[in-house]
């Protein structure tokens, strides 16, 4: 499978406890996107990288919110005292800025409940 | 501030109908306008995507209908099956390194036999 993947795809915390995900993007990629989905609604962008480098945030990454891409290759996203309000689908997509960058690839998500 | 903003919610039509989604956007410097498909509990497939410099992009039974002046795209589906059964969302981008996509609220398509 050559897509990008998820891990966990799903994941139950209290609330309180950190939890990481890690997204492996398509391996030719270069750029990838964090994004948060709630029920009903369309995905909100979290963060970017090009390569190992973290280009932009969102206002939506509080300071409890990490991401990091070391090697460039595989990321993570880190939260730390999660809160019920962190509840959602974390999508991670990939791009390839060798054709433009737009077309942005979506893994399956990690299901985030907090109780 | 909602700058991709899509309608109608949802929509139901019967097999072989063409269902018609609409989007309307506010930043003008967007250049890149694709539409997702996500069934539930997966992440969202790529469909189709358009570019301001034409109005019409056809990919099989999927059509972008492109409106510059109006800041407007719709996704028609041609000939449409159960199968199509799934929420659907535009978005919209910049070319260039603020290519983050900014995602309208999605329409639920049903399609009946």
């Amino acid at each position: 499978d050559t897509g990008v993947s998820q891990d966990p795809r799903h994941k139950i915390t209290k609330r309180g406890q950190n939890v990481t995900f890690r997204c492996d993007p398509i391996s030719e990629h270069n750029r990838l996107y964090w994004y948060r989905q709630t029920l009903g609604q369309g995905p909100e962008f979290l963060t970017y990288f090009q390569n190992e480098a973290q280009l932009e945030k969102s206002r939506l990454l509080s300071d409890r919110f990490s991401a990091e891409r070391p090697k460039g290759s595989f990321s993570t996203l880190e939260i730390q005292r999660t809160e019920q309000g962190d509840s959602a689908m974390y999508l991670c997509a990939s791009s390839s800025q060798s054709f433009g960058g737009n077309e942005q690839f979506f893994g399956p998500g990690t299901r985030l409940t907090v109780l | 501030q909602q700058q991709v903003k899509q309608s109608p919610q949802s929509l139901i039509v019967q097999k072989g109908g063409i269902p018609i989604i609409n989007c309307a956007y506010e930043n003008t410097a967007f250049d890149y306008f694709p539409w997702y498909q996500q069934f539930p509990g997966k992440g969202p497939a790529l469909l189709i995507a358009i570019r301001p410099d034409v109005s019409e992009k056809k990919e099989g039974r999927f059509t972008i209908s492109f409106n510059k002046s109006a800041k407007q795209f719709s996704l028609h589906i041609m000939d449409s099956q159960p199968g199509d059964s799934a929420t659907y969302f535009c978005a919209a981008s910049l070319t260039g390194t603020a290519s983050k996509l900014t995602f309208g609220t999605g329409t639920r398509l049903q399609v009946t036999l």
